[in-house]
């Protein structure tokens, strides 16, 4: 069965430092893979997507980045954070069958930049 | 901007009764539906899913109804249970067979479930 591992669960970081965060989908090839920004108390915004190694497409200009070294690894970076980085941050994954396929999550990381 | 919306951001029941959350979507070319429910501090989990070219579908305790002539869409969750307690979002995707590879959420409702 596929499961999806994402760490840290929690990190607080101060303002102006790095952010390395980590996503990896086991149990399948060739993944679409999301990354997802949780404000508190609202929804889900899309941050990144990946279709492929190397291929990433971005949804909203941010302090943010992503990459896929990786078949089913997705890390999402910051060289710097900023105080509106904060939040809840999710990995997830489709199939790659194409489009309209459900999104399987990870269990999420909270970051609180101080 | 979004396209998905909820009518109600709260909504709060008594154990044993049914739940009935509410959908607005305004993209009309929307195809694809799902609902997923979320704890607090846990990432979203698939609850059921619907294509455009249905409009019920069942799973365990839970039913998906899908109005294209209004664009809306509704859970109902029967026989509510404490473990329902949660915020629930609904996202649409469309596309089918085309490069649109992302989901669009709602809001969220949270339901509450007395005891």
């Amino acid at each position: 069965s596929q499961t999806i591992h994402q760490w840290p669960a929690t990190l607080v970081q101060p303002v102006g430092s790095p952010l390395s965060l980590e996503c990896t989908v086991e149990g399948t090839s060739n993944p679409n893979l999301y990354w997802y920004r949780q404000a508190a108390g609202r929804g889900l915004q899309l941050l990144f997507y990946s279709v492929g190694i190397g291929q990433i497409s971005s949804e909203v200009p941010q302090n943010l980045s992503a990459s896929r070294p990786q078949d089913r690894q997705f890390i999402l970076s910051s060289k710097k954070l900023l105080l509106s980085d904060s939040g809840f941050y999710l990995c997830a994954w489709s199939t790659p069958r194409g489009t309209n396929e459900k999104l399987f999550f990870g269990s999420g990381t909270q970051l609180s930049v101080l | 901007g979004e396209s998905v919306g909820l009518h109600l951001p709260t909504l709060s029941v008594q154990e044993g009764d049914n739940s009935i959350i509410n959908c607005a979507y305004s993209n009309s070319a929307s195809d694809y539906f799902i609902w997923y429910k979320q704890e607090s501090g846990k990432g979203p989990q698939f609850i059921i899913d619907i294509r455009s070219n249905m409009d019920k579908r069942q799973g365990q305790r839970v039913t998906v109804l899908l109005n294209k002539t209004v664009k809306h869409l509704s859970l109902q969750i029967a026989a509510t249970q404490p473990g329902d307690s949660a915020v629930y979002f609904c996202a649409e995707n469309w596309g089918s067979g085309g490069s649109n590879y992302k989901l669009t959420f709602g809001k969220g409702t949270l339901l509450t479930v007395n005891p």
